[in-house]
């Protein structure tokens, strides 16, 4: 079981927004960086959002991260087919002294 | 272009270790904090270990203290995983990630398969 939280599944149409949170504690979201990855099937991951809410150059600004007390949430607008992928929120645990991933939720892009 | 490329898995019997390496090119190594991520097969993401930049601050999750050494070679740009008393539960796929103290980011290898079976 994960220290983060993340709705197993979520899903949407081409064309909405779409949104994926992560619960955690003081100890982690709270006081700390969240980021975001994506990863397809057979593939790494791919870091979507740094520091809770900066995209890397490449990302396109559809997506975009938030952070709120002890949740985060990642958002995708304009949802595309090419969506359809894992997403994986992670930060560090200041109690812990690790950093730690939430389980993980797979987007179905209806 | 920043590049990783990790190394070393196979099959190995419980007990057995094994030494990953990931071989980085295309940015200044010694200037990144590095992080070894694995995968269990349909599973999620679980962080393993990172690295600082000189080498002389290690971290682990619990799961693999005192079975796992992180190192790293600064001269030869390549990361290494040294896993010791391998279980069935390690069996995964190793990423390598370039990153900062507090988390992977950027650049992640494209990973290895290490499966723990007799």
């Amino acid at each position: 079981q994960s220290v983060l939280t993340q709705p197993p599944s979520v899903s949407a149409a081409p064309g909405q927004k779409v949104t994926i949170s992560c619960s955690g504690s003081s100890s982690n979201i709270a006081s700390n960086y969240v980021s975001w990855y994506q990863q397809f099937p057979g593939t790494a991951p791919r870091l979507l959002i740094y520091d809770s809410n900066n995209r890397p150059s490449g990302i396109p600004d559809r997506f975009s991260g938030s952070k709120s007390g002890t949740s985060a949430t990642l958002g995708i607008t304009g949802l595309q087919t090419g969506d359809e992928a894992d997403y994986y929120c992670g930060t560090w645990d200041s109690s812990l002294g690790v950093v730690i991933f939430g389980g993980g939720t797979k987007l179905t892009v209806l | 272009e920043v590049q990783l490329v990790e190394s070393g898995g196979g099959l190995v019997q419980p007990g057995g270790s094994l030494r990953l390496s990931c071989a980085a090119s295309g940015f200044t190594f010694n200037n990144y904090w590095m992080h070894w991520v694995r995968q269990a097969p349909g599973k999620g993401l679980v962080w393993v270990s990172r690295i600082n930049m000189d080498g002389t601050t290690t971290t682990y999750a619990d799961s693999v203290k005192g079975r796992i050494t992180v190192s790293r070679d600064n001269a030869k740009n390549t990361l290494y995983l040294q896993m010791n008393s391998l279980r069935a539960e390690d069996t995964a796929m190793y990423y390598c990630v370039r990153g900062f103290s507090y988390s992977p980011r950027d650049s992640w290898g494209q990973g290895t398969l290490v499966t723990v079976s007799s």
